[in-house]
C-alpha cells in the first residue's frame, strides 16, 4: 500500500512571496490533515478536511494561509504572502478511522 | 484544549538497555486514544503504539511497551533492548474520540550510546 505523498521535500523562499505544498493521501482515506511543525516544537494542527469539506481549521492563520481538497483526494495547502515565522516543517497525514492517523515525509520550509 | 506533556527533552541510553519515556495528558473525556511517534532526522512520523482508553491492558509492540495509568492520566514509554535505529525524537499524542484531532507533547530526544 502506498503512502501519503507530499511535495516539494524541500522549499527555501524569501519573505512575501508565496509558497504551494501538495499531499496525495493514501487511497480511499477520507480524512486528510496538515500540520506544522516548528522546529524543536510537536506538530500542530493547522486544518482537517473530511472528504472535500473542512472540519476544522481553527489554527488556520487564514489572512495567509489557505488550503483545498478538491474531489476529496489531493489537497494543497499555500502560503502568501510568506513569513519568517512560517519556517517550518509542513506534514500531511490521512486516516480511515480513528486512531490511524499515517502520516507522509513532510515539506522543509525556509523562509529568508 | 487537550494538553499534552513531555518533562523530559531528551534521554540517553547504552545500547541494549532499557529506557523509559514520561508524558502525562489532560483531558475531561473517558474515550480516547494515546499513541507514540517516532520521527528520526527523515523527519518521517512513524507510529510505534497505540493505547486505547477503554482497555486496561498496557499494549505492547516488540520491544515497545507503555504503561498506561488512567486514572494518573500518565502515559510512559519502555523500549527495551535499545538498538541504534532507535535514535530519534518521540512524541506522545492525545486525540478524542469525538473529534479526530491529534494533540502533541513537545517530544523528546533520544540518543543511543554504541
Amino acid at each position: 500500500e502506498a503512502g501519503v505523498a507530499q511535495s516539494p521535500r524541500y522549499k527555501i523562499i524569501e519573505k512575501r512571496q508565496s509558497v504551494a505544498f501538495w499531499c496525495n493521501p493514501i487511497s480511499g482515506h477520507a480524512t486528510l490533515y496538515w500540520y506544522q511543525q516548528i522546529l524543536g516544537q510537536g506538530p500542530k494542527l493547522l486544518i482537517q478536511f473530511q472528504n472535500n469539506g473542512v472540519v476544522d481549521d481553527s489554527q488556520l492563520p487564514k489572512d495567509r494561509f489557505s488550503a483545498e481538497r478538491l474531489k476529496g483526494v489531493d489537497s494543497t495547502l499555500k502560503i502568501q504572502p510568506a513569513k519568517l515565522e512560517d519556517s517550518a516543517v509542513y506534514l500531511c497525514a490521512s486516516s480511515l478511522a480513528p486512531g490511524e492517523q499515517y502520516f507522509g515525509p513532510g515539506t522543509r520550509l525556509t523562509v529568508t | 484544549a487537550q494538553t499534552v506533556t513531555q518533562s523530559q527533552p531528551e534521554m540517553s541510553v547504552q545500547e541494549a538497555e532499557t529506557v523509559t519515556l514520561s508524558c502525562t495528558y489532560d483531558t475531561s473525556e473517558s474515550d480516547y486514544y494515546l499513541f507514540w511517534y517516532k520521527q528520526p532526522p527523515s523527519r518521517q512520523m512513524i507510529l510505534v503504539i497505540r493505547q486505547e482508553a477503554y482497555k486496561q491492558q498496557n499494549a505492547t509492540e516488540n520491544r515497545f511497551s507503555v504503561n498506561f495509568q488512567k486514572a494518573a492520566k500518565s502515559f510512559s514509554l519502555k523500549i527495551s533492548d535499545s538498538q541504534l535505529g532507535d535514535a530519534a525524537m518521540y512524541f506522545c499524542a492525545y486525540l478524542a474520540v469525538n473529534d479526530y484531532k491529534l494533540s502533541f507533547g513537545a517530544g523528546t530526544t533520544v540518543t543511543v550510546r554504541a
